[in-house]
């Protein structure tokens, strides 16, 4: 069945840093991919999509570009901050249900 | 526009008791979905609702079950609880079905089982 996968976390970078979070898939067909963010104590907030292939979201200085070639999304962001820290959850669209991959927990020092 | 809204936020339920946890989408949304979160099993869907109807289901017990109403506001139902039923259960509408659909979760109702 069609499948996430995620780098292990946590990471911990230092503020201003340049994150990425590697994420690939398995999929029989061509889904759409997503990245989620949840912050402590709070359920998830959509942060970027992709619908096709070569197509990049982008949202709140985070980016990621739906590579079909080689199966992945991978979540990057030029300069965190210290609010940036949460837990990244990527995922891809079977139908209407989302599959997701582990989360990776993202913690930024000042 | 309100967003997703889910209720309670927690419960404390003993072994055997059942429980039920309620969804409102947001506004125009005919499509309900329900997850549960745990540390050891992340992000599992359990099913998903469209115009009182259920579309999809995952791979869970039929202790676990839900249901639409014609505003489509849902609940989910589960009986007999059991330890291993701790967790956080998320609700998320959509539009529609399509998997281009964006999903917006609720706050999530903590279920603990003593």
């Amino acid at each position: 069945g069609d499948s996430v996968t995620q780098m292990e976390g946590p990471v911990t970078l230092s503020e201003e840093a340049f994150l990425t979070i590697n994420c690939t898939y398995t999929a029989t067909g061509y889904p759409s991919l997503f990245w989620y963010v949840q912050y402590p104590g709070e359920g998830l907030q959509l942060l970027l999509k992709a619908t096709k292939a070569d197509d990049k979201g982008s949202n709140k200085g985070f980016e990621a570009t739906y590579r079909k070639e080689t199966t992945s999304f991978h979540l990057e962001k030029g300069s965190v901050q210290v609010s940036d820290s949460a837990v990244y959850f990527c995922a891809l669209s079977d139908g209407g249900k989302l599959i997701f991959g582990q989360g990776t927990e993202l913690s930024v020092k000042p | 526009k309100a967003g997703v809204t889910q209720t309670p936020r927690y419960l404390i339920k003993t072994r055997g008791q059942q429980v039920t946890l309620s969804c409102s989408p947001i506004s125009g949304h005919r499509s309900v979905s329900w997850y549960q979160q745990t540390p050891g099993q992340g992000l599992q869907f359990l099913f998903e609702y469209f115009s009182e109807t259920q579309r999809n289901k995952g791979n869970f017990p039929g202790r676990f079950s839900g249901r639409q109403f014609s505003n489509s506001r849902s609940e989910m139902n589960v009986s007999t609880l059991e330890l291993g039923d701790s967790a956080l259960y998320l609700c998320a509408s959509s539009l529609g079905t399509s998997g281009g659909n964006e999903q917006f979760f609720g706050p999530g109702t903590r279920l603990t089982v003593l």
